[in-house]
């Protein structure tokens, strides 16, 4: 089944530390991915997204998001968390149009940022 | 202008009322979604047009109506509502149905009493 997985619920660093979020997905197709941000009763916004190409995508705010198709993983990594940071993150995976054309969504991960 | 709006922000409504959730885009979009999201959970999907047309409802009960009067405004019709329907209900669109790429809304914070 198609599914889209980050293994962190929470996830705490220190302002300036860098921070690396992880999503694994399980999908037969070359996958769409995607990372969206939340901050608390937000909607949710879109920080970067791969469809194919370089496997190192830049997004806002200073993200960055590694696909690597043998670990079946789309990791987030920001070099120096902000306090603004502290939101949730989610990772998707695009389903194609036998699976629906749907996004489907990770649980996601809380970021809480100490100073 | 990449925004899609929604009102109202809250909403508090009794179990016998009857209530509608408002979304616009002006991206020239042509699909558009409805989300349910509780707290601490991902959003789940529960509607989706295309081109004006319901093309995807993940078993939505009836009590949920969505309607598209144009390629700009989506609503989401309410009646007889359950407490657990309370939830931030959220609104997204992107070019098409398969361009994957959504543009969400603030979403509405609903509370059934």
């Amino acid at each position: 089944a198609q599914s889209v997985t980050q293994p962190d619920i929470h996830i705490t660093v220190s302002e300036g530390a860098s921070l690396e979020l992880r999503c694994n997905y399980s999908y037969g197709a070359t996958p769409y991915l995607f990372w969206y941000v939340q901050s608390p009763g937000q909607g949710l916004q879109l920080l970067l997204k791969y469809f194919s190409g370089d496997t190192l995508v830049q997004g806002i705010k200073g993200f960055e998001a590694e696909f690597k198709r043998s670990q079946s993983s789309f990791n987030l990594r920001k070099p120096s968390v902000h306090w603004s940071d502290a939101a949730e993150y989610f990772c998707a995976v695009g389903l194609s149009m036998e699976y629906g054309n749907k996004l489907v969504f990770g649980a996601g991960t809380i970021l809480r940022v100490k100073s | 202008d990449t925004e899609v709006t929604q009102t109202p922000k809250h909403l508090v409504m009794g179990m016998t009322n009857k209530k509608s959730l408002k979304c616009e885009q002006h991206m020239g979009h042509r699909a558009m979604y409805w989300y349910k999201q509780k707290a601490k959970k991902p959003p789940e999907l529960m509607f989706v047009y295309s081109y004006e047309k319901l093309s995807i409802n993940e078993s939505v009960p009836s009590r949920f109506s969505p309607e598209c009067p144009n390629s700009s405004l989506l609503n989401l019709h309410l009646h007889a509502l359950q407490p657990e329907d309370s939830a931030l209900y959220l609104c997204a669109s992107s070019r098409q149905a398969d361009s994957y790429e959504q543009y969400f809304g603030p979403g509405t914070r609903l509370t059934v009493t």
